[in-house]
């Protein structure tokens, strides 16, 4: 199993550009999140969706979009680039049954704005 | 609302020596605790968990004790390495409820000098 994979690994964005963050696992989790890791700030909560087409948002969702229209897939829209957005995103899966729901992370997207 | 605090860092420790990180936590509902490792340019991975009160997660030499009385999730390890340098982080998760969705705490860094 590949697991939770992210592409791309590192992008360089200009102000104003848009990008699309790319997230699937294949563990068939009905759970996905996407962070954003900021030094000094820990993890923080961007989107995150219990099921295809359902979605809600977290802590910090401003300038972010998402939608979840298969299991496997949870994109992250950046809808116009800004400095502020420069961080390290992580995508993460999880189940909802059971009785532990560990979250299982991908390798991230290193995201610049300039 | 649910919530993890973790010992402030970043700690700076020799090889063979004790590592203690704290862990407390608050939460509404019956949580699930999970210590997490980050190492240099990588995403998180689970490094234990404990599901119950007074149950022991362990892995790689690493152990924490749910205590429900005291709301702490202690990570201890009894002689550390070069290699266990990371950022550590603690995390919840509620069974039910807003299944999947954890809490985490900002990180603790773990430099070991030989």
């Amino acid at each position: 199993n590949a697991g939770v994979t992210q592409t791309p690994k590192f992008q360089v964005l200009k102000t104003g550009q848009s990008m699309t963050l790319q997230c699937a696992q294949d563990m068939n989790h009905e759970y996905m999140s996407w962070y954003r890791q900021d030094p000094g700030m820990g993890l923080r909560l961007i989107h995150y969706s219990v099921g295809a087409g359902i979605t809600d948002q977290g802590e910090v969702p401003n300038g972010y979009n998402v939608s979840r229209s298969t299991t496997e897939d949870f994109p992250l829209r950046l809808l116009s680039a800004a400095p502020s957005q420069t961080s390290v995103y992580f995508c993460a899966s999880s189940r909802t049954s059971g009785y532990s729901y560990e979250q299982y992370f991908g390798p991230g997207t290193r995201l610049t704005v300039t | 609302g649910n919530s993890v605090t973790q010992m402030e860092g970043p700690v700076t420790l020799s090889e063979e020596a004790f590592l203690t990180i704290n862990c407390t936590y608050t939460a509404t509902g019956y949580p699930s605790l999970f210590w997490y490792v980050q190492y240099p340019g990588e995403g998180l991975q689970l490094l234990l968990k404990a599901t119950k009160a007074d149950d022991k997660g362990s892995n790689k030499g690493f152990e924490a004790t749910y205590r429900k009385e005291t709301t702490s999730f202690h990570l201890e390890k009894g002689s550390v390495q070069v290699s266990d340098s990371a950022v550590y982080f603690c995390a919840l998760s509620i069974l039910g409820g807003d299944a999947g969705k954890s809490t985490f705490g900002d990180g603790t860094t773990l430099t070991v000098k030989p």
